[in-house]
């Protein structure tokens, strides 16, 4: 099993939609969440970053985080075609490794 | 704004040829890693380096090695290139303490 699980998708929405993005982890010692974008041919770019459960809000994104589950979640408000890329949750457990989900591809269609 | 830059944005090399990829920070982190992401397979991480002269294998080494001269920098080399090594390489760095990677744009290599 791995540390991290991720649905790739693709998940494809119409523009204005809510978008849910979710990830999974078997490890409690993650105590530091985010969530990356990365748009094609193009590095990864941090998005959110949250640090214990509860919800975490920029904008039209919020990042949340249920410990007791071990899942994470990212929500999309208002999605538009810009927002089409690929989204990766990272965990780290406060040492200087970052484990990744698998990412999931999204796409707004206008 | 902390950057990343890698050497390449597209590279085609033959088999059997040692391939030189470079990454360059400019923030005085600690931490760099290079990672190679396959469609399906996610991020993997081949090597990183917590200081100047150190490294530490990932989770897919075999094929590759890496070279910290300075702090900076951080390159990784394959040795003799293969087919099943193209793919998407992407270097990030990370200060000590933060949680926070920045990433390159990316590297796309292919072998032929």
């Amino acid at each position: 099993q791995k540390e991290v699980e991720q649905d790739p998708g693709p998940l494809s929405v119409p523009e204005g939609a809510i978008v849910s993005l979710n990830c999974t982890y078997s490890n409690s010692a993650f105590q530091y969440f985010m969530w990356y974008r990365q748009y094609s041919r193009k590095g990864p770019e941090l998005l959110m970053y949250t640090y214990s459960s509860g919800n975490k809000e920029d904008g039209r994104f919020t990042a949340q985080v249920d410990k007791s589950s071990k899942y994470i979640s990212l929500f999309i408000r208002d999605s538009q075609p810009s927002d089409s890329a690929t989204y990766l949750c990272a965990l780290n457990n406060a040492g200087n490794m970052l484990t990744f989900g698998g990412g999931t591809r999204l796409m707004v269609k206008p | 704004d902390v950057k990343v830059t890698q050497s390449s944005r597209y590279l085609v090399k033959r088999t059997g040829e040692k391939v030189f990829l470079e990454c360059v920070q400019d923030m005085d982190h600690e931490n760099m890693f290079w990672y190679r992401q396959d469609p399906g397979l996610g991020l993997r991480l081949i090597y990183f380096s917590y200081d100047v002269k150190m490294k530490e294998k990932g989770d897919i080494p075999e094929g590759y090695s890496v070279s910290r001269e300075k702090k900076e920098r951080f390159s990784l080399i394959l040795e003799s290139a293969s087919t099943n090594q193209t793919s998407m390489y992407l270097c990030a760095s990370l200060s000590g303490g933060s949680t926070e990677a920045f990433f390159g744009q990316g590297t796309r290599l292919t072998v032929v």
